[in-house]
């Protein structure tokens, strides 16, 4: 069975930095493309970022993009998401997801002071 | 960047009737969107994959059409159980971009 576990979220005040990460089982995480999405408190869908399998491309949108890093380390099946210069638009679960069959539950970021 | 434009916000239908959401985009994603139901307190869970593809275990109510700039997606025969939110989004070229989302309630 396919599991993905979000961990590291919290508290956060802007400008400050956060590190995701996301623990994968039940499949072989090196031969799979890896994703971030995130959801605003009552807001829709939107993407993070998306990873290779190797990690030698990473794609990103303008709103993280230079801010946002998505790395994996395939021998410990796990991806991560560095989060610097935080900022309160930044408020969101973040969700680690293999574009796009399987998503995590989620980890809940919220920047304020 | 390809905008994905999600109708309607909402819809309120009685159990047994067809639901239909449209979703169209600015730029041709020739068959690349998926689907996703998301219920209240859950991750969204994919229904249909590109090339209007059922994803394993979810049941034929559920189906979608489209090509190009023009998608729908359909539930026939909706269940309570079917209570959510729907999401569309293209993943033919990045940023990949969600539609909106469909909140749908049954009466």
């Amino acid at each position: 069975e396919v599991q993905l576990v979000e961990s590291g979220g919290g508290l956060v005040q802007p400008g400050r930095s956060l590190k995701l990460s996301c623990a994968a089982s039940g499949f072989t995480f090196s031969n799979y493309y890896m994703a971030w999405v995130r959801q605003a408190p009552k807001k829709g869908l939107e993407w993070v970022a998306t990873i290779s399998t190797s990690g030698s491309r990473t794609y990103y949108p303008d709103s993280v993009k230079g801010r946002f890093t998505i790395s994996r380390d395939n021998a410990k099946s796990s991806l991560y998401l560095q989060m610097n210069s935080l900022k309160s638009e930044d408020t969101a679960t973040y969700y680690c997801a293999t574009p796009f069959a399987y998503w995590g539950q989620g980890t809940l970021v919220t920047v304020s002071s | 960047e390809t905008t994905v434009t999600q109708s309607p916000a909402s819809l309120s239908m009685a159990v047994g009737e067809k639901v239909s959401i449209s979703c169209k985009t600015s730029t041709d994603i020739d068959d690349d969107m998926n689907w996703y139901q998301q219920k209240s307190g859950e991750a969204p869970k994919l229904l249909i994959s590109e090339g209007n593809t059922l994803r394993p275990g979810v049941p034929s109510r559920f189906s979608s059409s489209g090509y190009g700039t023009d998608f729908v997606f359909t539930i026939n025969n909706v269940l309570l159980g079917d209570e959510g939110i729907y999401y569309c989004q293209q993943s033919d070229n990045v940023p990949y971009t969600f539609g909106a989302g469909t909140k749908l309630e049954l009466k």
